[in-house]
């Protein structure tokens, strides 16, 4: 079936470093992907997305990369900040909308 | 611009007792849904509405009613509540649908004992 998976669950970086969160998606028509971040108490905040006919698309200190080839999503967060820890999940969408289950970031001074 | 609103932040029930879980947005937006958040798993679709008058069930329909009577306000409405239906409940709303990002409240914690 259908499946969004999270390569780690949980990921720790130093502030300053840049984070890289993967995510593998099953679906081959999936043609809209999305990050989302969730703090904790809080509901989904849209990071970034991207649509299928796009390898990377960047936004401010975040960049979403997609390969096709092999099904894979990433997001790439550059000089990490300890506001940045959070759980961020991807999504992934044809008929409907599939959300993984999340990566936890710990950002460490 | 409070984007979407979601009341209670807290909620617990006795099993069989049935409530409303009120949201609201102010976006304009004629897409809003709802979803369930549990432990180790993916947000999953509950019930979801494509404009006022319109409504339709998603993943995990059973024991939750909807309606939409204007573009702002979705109610969530639990019948006879479970222990099952123990999880965090997130109203959603955009401006189009499944290929537009969706903007969440911050959710409502329920427990049914």
């Amino acid at each position: 079936g259908e499946s969004v998976g999270l390569h780690l669950p949980t990921l720790s970086v130093q502030e300053g470093d840049n984070s890289i969160i993967n995510c593998a998606y099953s679906n081959s028509a999936s043609d809209y992907f999305i990050w989302y971040k969730q703090e904790s108490g809080k509901g989904p905040q849209f990071i970034i997305d991207i649509r299928s006919n796009m390898d990377k698309r960047q936004g401010q200190r975040v960049t979403v990369l997609l390969n096709k080839t092999v099904k894979h999503l990433s997001l790439q967060i550059a000089a990490t900040q300890p506001g940045d820890s959070a759980v961020y999940f991807c999504a992934e969408s044809t008929d409907k909308l599939i959300f993984g289950t999340g990566t936890r970031l710990q950002v460490f001074p | 611009n409070a984007g979407v609103t979601q009341t209670p932040k807290f909620q617990v029930l006795k099993t069989g007792q049935s409530m409303t879980l009120q949201c609201a947005q102010d976006m304009n937006h004629e897409y809003m849904s709802w979803y369930r958040q549990d432990p180790g798993m993916g947000l999953r679709l509950i019930h979801y509405s494509v404009g006022a008058g319109i409504t339709d069930q998603g993943e995990v329909p059973n024991g939750y009613n909807v309606s939409r009577s204007t573009t702002e306000d979705f109610p969530l409405r639990l019948l006879s509540a479970a222990p099952s239906q123990t999880s965090v409940y997130f109203c959603a709303s955009s401006y189009g649908g499944r290929d537009s990002p969706l903007h969440f409240g911050n959710g409502t914690r329920l427990t049914v004992t």
